[in-house]
């Protein structure tokens, strides 16, 4: 069955950047694409940004252009997503969530989440 | 980018009632790409429909998607215990993918 785990729960001070690792397991990686979308405490999920698992290209969502970097590792059937310049706005857990199919946008299967703590 | 609009915000009901939850889009979704997920607290979101109306492996035929265009409705013709939860709508039609505020189904 497909599995996505995530790495743990991160605290870091504003400016500082978070890089977050979604390990896939129980399908082939390079066949479908990875999503990651946000959710800040009590508000609607947000997307970030997606790798083409099998070509490695990325597409980002404007608002995080920048500030985001998406990319996987084939080898060892991991994605990533890095955040820079991190704001107290950005605390929030974040998914990584498989295509459901291909290329698809929706997602069937996601990853358990990761909290990300910005504090100073 | 397209804003997705869910109503009402919150429903109260009873196990056994007919639900149906609203989903309406800014801008017309190309070629109905409207998926809805399912997220109870501390869990990730579960794909319950894509492609509008298309239901998702493993997801009981008491869910169902319509529309196209600018409004999509997901209806669940009796709700069960393991039903009461925040159900969102996403567009993937276009970027950047965009999800409704949520619509929570409460125990009444």
């Amino acid at each position: 069955q497909v599995q996505l785990v995530q790495s743990g729960a991160e605290v870091k001070k504003p400016g500082a950047s978070v890089k977050v690792s979604c390990k896939a397991s129980g399908y082939t990686f390079t066949s479908y694409t990875m999503h990651w979308v946000r959710q800040a405490p009590g508000q609607r999920l947000e997307w970030m940004g997606w790798v083409d698992a099998g070509s490695g290209d990325t597409k980002y969502s404007q608002k995080f252009q920048g500030r985001v970097t998406i990319t996987r590792d084939t080898s060892a059937s991991t994605a990533y997503m890095e955040l820079s310049s991190l704001r107290s706005e950005d605390t929030a857990v974040y998914y990584c969530a498989r295509a459901h199919v291909a290329n698809s946008g929706s997602s069937g299967s996601w990853g358990q989440g990761t909290l990300v703590t910005v504090s100073s | 980018e397209i804003v997705l609009t869910q109503s009402p915000g919150t429903l109260s009901l009873s196990p056994g009632e007919r639900v149906t939850l609203s989903c309406r889009a800014s801008q017309s979704v190309s070629s109905s790409y409207l998926a809805w997920y399912q997220q109870k607290p501390g869990q990730p979101p579960r794909l319950l429909i894509y492609g509008a109306s298309s239901r998702a492996t493993g997801i009981p035929d008491r869910f169902s998607g319509s529309g196209s265009g600018t409004d999509f409705t997901l209806t669940i013709s009796r709700l069960e215990p393991e039903d009461f939860a925040v159900y969102y709508c996403q567009q993937y039609g276009s970027s950047p993918l965009t999800f409704g505020g949520g619509t929570k189904v409460e125990i009444k």
